[in-house]
């Protein structure tokens, strides 16, 4: 059965450095989001992709997070500097149609931990 | 801010009985889902039901919707340990093109 891909899963960084995170949806699928989860709540979305475009990064902090996804494929999340409040889960998912009309199908998860 | 508010927030039942959990959301919407996640890991797809459905089922889980008081129940019948998890439910409101996630409710199952 097909698959969300992340990589790491576990990630410790120091604050002030740079971190990235990547996310490869499952094939076909033209909607990729990238949530965050502080532990003890829900996915908050930072990002939505359709194909190689952003649709709504209106709760990302865009002095320090940037997302690209340059072939419509496989997505990028970085954190430039990291901070001690990014410290959480942050987690990718696809689907084939925009999140009004389907299910969303969630990779694992990076966890980070920023010290 | 979060659009959906599940209640209870935890809940710790005995294997073989029947879990309840609520969502209550405040605009009108378009479809609600109901996902799980287990300690650590992604989130899984369970049900989608749309705002002009009222009840719909799929194995053990029972779902309904009032959309006159804005709020959703999740069943699960006969629970297992293995339902061990936390369960979001996540609303389309109208207007929106995203998903918005609720808080969550922590289940408990006890053998």
């Amino acid at each position: 059965e097909a698959e969300v891909a992340q990589s790491p899963r576990y990630k410790i960084t120091e604050k002030s450095q740079a971190v990235a995170f990547w996310c490869d949806p499952i094939s076909g699928h033209a909607t990729l989001y990238w949530y965050r989860q502080i532990l003890g709540q829900g996915p908050e979305l930072l990002v939505q992709f359709q194909d190689e475009s952003v649709v709504d990064d209106s709760q990302l902090p865009k002095d320090r997070f940037s997302a690209e996804r340059l072939k419509g494929v496989d997505s990028t999340l970085k954190i430039q500097p990291a901070e001690l409040g990014d410290s959480a889960m942050y987690l990718c998912a696809s689907s084939l149609a925009p999140g009004r009309d389907g299910e969303q199908y969630f990779g694992p998860g990076t966890r980070l931990t920023v010290t | 801010s979060q659009q959906g508010e599940e209640d209870p927030q935890a809940l710790s039942i005995q294997e073989g009985e029947n879990a309840t959990m609520n969502c209550s959301y405040k605009t009108s919407i378009n479809n609600l889902q109901w996902y799980r996640q287990n300690s650590g890991r992604g989130l899984v797809h369970l049900i989608l039901i749309r705002s002009n459905e009222r009840e719909k089922h799929s194995g053990r889980l029972r779902v309904t919707l009032d959309t006159s008081k804005k709020s959703s129940s999740l069943l699960i019948t006969a629970s297992r340990a293995a339902d061990t998890a936390s369960y979001f439910c996540a609303t389309d409101f109208q207007g929106a093109q995203k998903l918005v996630f609720g808080q969550g409710t922590r289940l408990t199952i006890n053998p």
